[in-house]
C-alpha cells in the first residue's frame, strides 16, 4: 500500500533536545506532508514539500524529502514541552489522494 | 461496524448563496468529529472539530460555522458562501478514547461561482 511508515513509533525527549521522525513510501508522490495531532484534537498541517524539493524550513521544523529513497525526516529543534503530539507524514498521489502514516508520539519532557 | 457519510458529493453555488454540508457517522456514540478543507498541493485544513453534541471549536477564522445538532451528525453551513470557499471538504470521526486514529468521509467537492 502506498501508506507512509513513521519511524520512531514513540520518541521520548528532554525539553530542549532535538526531535527527528522518519517517514518511508513506497510509491511516486506529488508531495508529503506533515501533521501534528494533539491528543484529542483534528490534525493541524504542518509543512508541505513537494517531490521536487529536498529541504523546507518552517521555523523550529526542517523537513527532507529524499525521493530516491522514498523517505522523508521532519526535525523540530529546541523542542518544547508543548511540542508533545503525535506527528504523521501523508503522501499525496494525485488531487485530493492522501495517505497518512502510523504516526511517531513525541513526548518533550520539562 | 462503523460507517461515515458525507453528502452532497459534489454542489456548485453561486457566490452569496448559503451552504450546507452534511455528515453523519453510523455504529459509534460520542464521537469526536472534524471538518476540512483539502486544497490540491495545499494539505488538510483544519476547520472545527467537535467532542460531544453543541460543542465546537473552531481552528480558523473564516465564512463558515458549524454545528452538531446529534451525537453523530455534524453540519458545515455558510450564509453567504465566498469564491475562495471552493474546494474539496472532508468530514472526519474519532473514538476520542483509546486511540486518536481518525477516519474519514467520502468528501464533498464544492465550487463557487
Amino acid at each position: 500500500s502506498q501508506q507512509g511508515e513513521e519511524d520512531p513509533q514513540a520518541l521520548s525527549i528532554q525539553e530542549g533536545e532535538n526531535a527527528t521522525m522518519n517517514c518511508s513510501y513506497k510509491t511516486s508522490i506529488n508531495n508529503l506532508q506533515w501533521y501534528r495531532q494533539n491528543s484529542g484534537r483534528g490534525l493541524v498541517h504542518l509543512i508541505l514539500i513537494r517531490s521536487n524539493e529536498r529541504e523546507k524550513h518552517s521555523g523550529r521544523l526542517r523537513v527532507t524529502l529524499d525521493t530516491s529513497k522514498k523517505s522523508s525526516s521532519l526535525l523540530i529543534t529546541a523542542s518544547r514541552a508543548a511540542d508533545t503530539a503525535s506527528y504523521f507524514c501523508a503522501t499525496e498521489t494525485g488531487a485530493n489522494n492522501l495517505f497518512f502514516g502510523t504516526g511517531t508520539r513525541l513526548t518533550v519532557i520539562p | 461496524s462503523q460507517t461515515i457519510h458525507q453528502w452532497p458529493a459534489t454542489l456548485v453555488q453561486p457566490v452569496g448563496s448559503p451552504l450546507s454540508l452534511e455528515c453523519t457517522v453510523e455504529g459509534t456514540s460520542n464521537p469526536n468529529l472534524y471538518w476540512y478543507r483539502q486544497a490540491a498541493g495545499r494539505g488538510l485544513q483544519l476547520l472545527f472539530y467537535s467532542v460531544g453534541i453543541g460543542q465546537i471549536s473552531s481552528e480558523v477564522p473564516q465564512n463558515l460555522s458549524a454545528s452538531r445538532p446529534q451525537d453523530r451528525q455534524f453540519i458545515l453551513s455558510s450564509k453567504k458562501l465566498l469564491l475562495s470557499d471552493s474546494g474539496f471538504y472532508l468530514c472526519a470521526w474519532s473514538d476520542g478514547l483509546a486511540t486518536d486514529t481518525q477516519y474519514f468521509g467520502p468528501g464533498t467537492r464544492l465550487t463557487v461561482l
